[in-house]
């Protein structure tokens, strides 16, 4: 599986300001994900970082709370813009790997964000 | 209702004792199936994927069955390193050429005494 690593692993932010969480990939990859998981909570799929074009979305995330940029296929940047204490959570970044069973997903070490 | 559903627990077991977890899943047109496993304050690591005809791992026994929309995952001669949150992970196709969704269960906590 390929080796991921994210910038910062964890930050204390004061609402209202912005920050931007790296994940890097030691290997090409085509699919990248941004996670969250709230407090107890299990994983929530925020958006698809697509390379070259703009993020994938999901339901109740919008680009300009979570701006996504992926410029190559080993690098992408999720920005949580804006923040609030209910945006403290941790961020995860994934890649796909195709498998027998179709893709499955790895994890990188996540971002603690906590905000005040 | 949720669409993956696992018994959150805790399951408190000795060493050595064999312990099952169960997962159901709602969207029949769903096609990939993942156990992973969470330690706390971890990010969640793939233990195995499941295959249709089930599947083992050492310790680890997955089953899946596709008419009851259930799956399972046995662990045999726990040890108190398997101690964990064993999330079940469910591939959830979509339509229009988007990539397919993991939908995540809420996890089954798992203890381990010695």
């Amino acid at each position: 599986s390929a080796v991921i690593s994210q910038k910062p692993s964890r930050d204390i932010c004061q609402r209202g300001t912005s920050l931007t969480i790296q994940c890097q990939v030691d290997s090409q990859v085509t699919m990248m994900f941004w996670y969250r998981q709230q407090p107890g909570q299990s994983l929530t799929l925020i958006a698809t970082a697509n390379q070259g074009s703009e993020a994938t979305y999901e339901s109740g995330f919008v680009i300009d709370k979570f701006p996504i940029s992926r410029p190559n296929l080993t690098f992408s940047t999720l920005t949580v813009s804006n923040m609030s204490p209910e945006d403290s959570s941790i961020y995860l970044c994934s890649v796909g790997v195709f498998a027998v069973v179709g893709h499955e997903q790895f994890f990188g070490p996540g971002t603690r964000l906590t905000v005040l | 209702r949720k669409e993956v559903e696992q018994d959150p627990g805790p399951f408190n077991v000795p060493e050595g004792a064999t312990v099952a977890f169960n997962c159901t899943y709602s969207n029949s047109a769903s096609q990939s199936f993942f156990w992973y496993r969470q330690d706390c304050r971890k990010e969640p690591k793939l233990l195995m994927s499941v295959y249709s005809s089930g599947n083992e791992d050492g310790r680890f026994t997955a089953q899946l069955n596709r008419a009851s929309q259930y799956i399972s995952l046995l662990i045999r001669d726990s040890k108190l390193s398997d101690s964990a949150t064993y999330l079940c992970v469910v591939n959830r196709p979509r339509s229009g050429g988007a990539t397919n969704k993991l939908i995540f269960g809420t996890g089954t906590l798992l203890a381990v005494q010695p």
